[in-house]
């Protein structure tokens, strides 16, 4: 069965660190994005991507980079973390309107 | 600037009674309205969804009533069940953004025995 999966599935990092989230979808979607769930805000917007090699900002893309190099896979990464991007990350893809979404990471940044 | 207001934050209905949550929209652009369900631990996953060319659309005990002159879409859930208890979101998009979607802050939902 097709499916999106993300890694690791919780994560704690230090102020300044550079991590990266992985995001793997085996449904051949060409729409993949990353979103920020917190308490009071929903689910934010990161950055998505269209296709390989395509990259887009979102609503709260500060501190945040993605890239495209193949269908499968957008892996998120923060440059130098900082506290307020404590948070839970999903990633969804897409072909059409419906969004599937993976599991979840949760990243602490101590 | 948030584009999709959900109300309430939070909602405890008891087993058998109707859970209502509701959303207004501002941007008249937007043509695809579904309502996501999330459980704990978990991705988010469509429940229903609405496109504005109806005014109400029924999936078993789940309805989306939709109100395009006042902007807004609520859901109905008949017959609640403990099972339903999760966050449920609406979202909105337009045609021709690849499904970008514009989620609400979500609505906690709990239902007791």
């Amino acid at each position: 069965d097709a499916e999106i999966t993300q890694s690791p599935r919780h994560k704690i990092t230090e102020t300044g660190r550079q991590v990266t989230l992985a995001c793997h979808q085996t449904w051949n979607h060409n729409n993949m994005f990353w979103y920020r769930q917190d308490l009071g805000h929903g689910l934010r917007l990161i950055h998505y991507s269209y296709g390989v090699h395509d990259t887009n900002k979102g609503e709260v893309s500060d501190g945040y980079s993605v890239s495209r190099s193949n269908t499968e896979d957008l892996p998120l990464t923060l440059e130098s973390a900082a506290s307020s991007q404590t948070s839970v990350y999903f990633c969804a893809s897409s072909e059409k309107h419906e969004q599937f979404f993976g599991p979840g990471t949760r990243l602490t940044v101590l | 600037q948030q584009q999709v207001k959900q109300s309430p934050q939070s909602l405890i209905v008891q087993k058998g009674g109707i859970s209502i949550i509701n959303c207004a929209y501002e941007n008249t652009a937007f043509d695809y309205f579904p309502w996501y369900q999330q459980f704990p631990g978990k991705g988010p996953a469509l429940l229903i969804a609405i496109r504005p060319d109806v005014s109400e659309k029924k999936e078993g005990r789940f309805t989306i009533s939709f109100n395009k002159s006042a902007k807004q879409f609520s859901l109905h859930i008949m017959d609640s069940q403990p099972g339903d208890s999760a966050t449920y979101f609406c979202a909105a998009s337009k045609t021709g953004t690849a499904s970008k979607l514009t989620f609400g802050t979500g609505t906690r939902l709990q239902v007791t025995l």
